[in-house]
């Protein structure tokens, strides 16, 4: 079962352009965590946002924390073309420690 | 610091044949998951371990999969026999405890024909 469910299932912006990608759950979660994937390659943890947190940055990197609406978002400002990857939000399910993710969403930044 | 190794990195069989994974988690690292990839989906857990003991294995078909962590260092991961609809890839993380960041492997991508 897939607890995250990332929205849009694909976004194509302009390099400078903000991007930005949702994720939502269902269940009562500890953590979420947000990850990129390259075309061809693993994944790479970006950030990880706590239950009682609110908003987390890390560089360009924003993410925000809804548990009322069980939603998460992840913000990419001033985006560059080496952005272009698929990014998936991972839930604990129920705050079981058991990692789930969502199909993702794939974001085309065009030079 | 090195990171996960996976090998191989690509494999072919044919269907109703066996195939064996290997991951080498970041030294010190508790929790091992290995996933399945199947493309245009995100990664689905098969097993999570912390240290040798099994903390999940609800997604495992176990009727053909199977899975250990020796020591609870290295991991392996079996099918046997394989299905056509086992192409995928299967991608191997460790963090040094659960539910804390994953550190993935470059993974292994099998095509089953």
């Amino acid at each position: 079962s897939q607890q995250g469910e990332e929205d849009p299932q694909a976004l194509s912006i302009q390099e400078g352009e903000n991007a930005t990608m949702n994720c939502s759950y269902k269940t009562s979660i500890n953590n979420l965590q947000w990850y990129r994937q390259n075309s061809g390659r693993g994944l790479v943890h970006l950030i990880l946002i706590r239950s009682n947190e609110r908003e987390k940055h890390s560089g360009r990197l924003r993410v925000t924390l809804d548990t009322s609406k069980k939603s998460s978002s992840l913000l990419i400002t001033a985006s560059r073309a080496a952005d272009t990857a698929s990014y998936f939000c991972a839930t604990d399910e129920g705050g079981s420690y058991i990692p789930t993710f969502g199909r993702g969403t794939s974001l085309i930044v065009h030079p | 610091e090195a990171g996960v190794a996976q090998s191989p990195r690509y494999k072919i069989i044919e269907k109703r044949q066996s195939v064996a994974f290997w991951c080498n988690p970041i030294s010190g690292h508790a929790t091992l998951y290995w996933y399945q990839q199947i493309l245009g989906q995100g990664p689905k857990l098969l097993i999570q371990f912390q240290n040798n003991g099994v903390v999940d294995d609800s997604q495992l078909p176990k009727d053909r999969f199977s899975a250990e962590r020796l020591k609870g260092v290295d991991s392996t991961l079996k099918i046997q026999p394989a299905k056509l609809e086992d192409s995928a890839v299967y991608l191997c993380a460790s963090s040094p405890v659960a539910q804390e960041t994953q550190y993935f492997g470059p993974g292994t991508r099998l095509l089953v024909l």
